[in-house]
């Protein structure tokens, strides 16, 4: 069983939507919880990231952990179209260490 | 700053053959990591530097792979005899630790294909 589990998708929401993504994992040593954005051929993107259990807002993009269940999400209101792309949680025991990643959630806006 | 840079992007080979790619870190990084990414998946953790040492590898690294960061600087990774499932995006990151993950900076990797 992986560390990090993301659902694979693809999950196809129509423009305007809130689309609703999460993460689980098993090693409670982790302590930075983040979110990337990766387009096809090209590196990751940093998203969010958080710091332990809470919320944080960004804009259009809200992310959310809850380490005593081991969950995290992130939630984007009012998709585009250039929403649309692979979205990776990632998580590391400390701040600039090694990331650990999900598979990757791929996501289609439609028009 | 031109963030960080890979190359070559597309590198096709035969099985067996060795293969180098580079990766040139944002310059004030002293942090400098290698990652794998099969398609369908995401990065997986190959090796690490703080300046020019080595400082954690993972198991996925075997024998066949090696990395350098003479100098601290740009950073190479070998594969020597390749295989067929070492086909994957290799993808470089720099961060510079007293800053956290905000400086984390992915380029955009190396595709190799091996047939």
């Amino acid at each position: 069983q992986k560390e990090v589990e993301q659902d694979p998708g693809p999950l196809s929401v129509p423009e305007g939507a809130i689309v609703s993504l999460n993460c689980t994992y098993s090693n409670s040593a982790f302590q930075y919880f983040m979110w990337y954005r990766q387009y096809s051929r090209k590196g990751p993107e940093l998203l969010m990231y958080t710091y332990s259990s809470g919320n944080k807002e960004d804009g259009r993009f809200t992310a959310q952990v809850d380490k005593s269940s081991k969950y995290i999400s992130l939630f984007i209101r009012d998709s585009q179209p250039s929403d649309s792309a692979t979205y990776l949680c990632a998580m590391s025991e400390a701040a600039g260490n090694k990331l650990t990643f999900g598979g990757g959630t791929r996501v289609l806006v439609k028009p | 700053d031109t963030g960080v840079s890979q190359n070559p992007r597309h590198k096709i080979t035969k099985r067996g053959q060795n293969v180098t790619f580079r990766c040139d870190p944002i310059s004030e990084h002293n942090r400098l990591y290698w990652y794998r990414q099969t398609l369908g998946q995401g990065p997986e953790f190959l090796t690490y530097f703080q300046n020019e040492a080595q400082l954690e590898k993972s198991r996925l690294l075997s024998d066949r792979f090696s990395a350098e960061r003479p100098k601290g600087s740009f950073s190479t990774l070998e594969i020597q005899r390749t295989e067929q499932g070492d086909s994957a995006m290799y993808l470089c990151a720099s961060i510079s630790s007293d800053r956290g993950i905000y400086g984390y900076t992915f380029g955009s990797g190396t595709r190799l294909t091996v047939v």
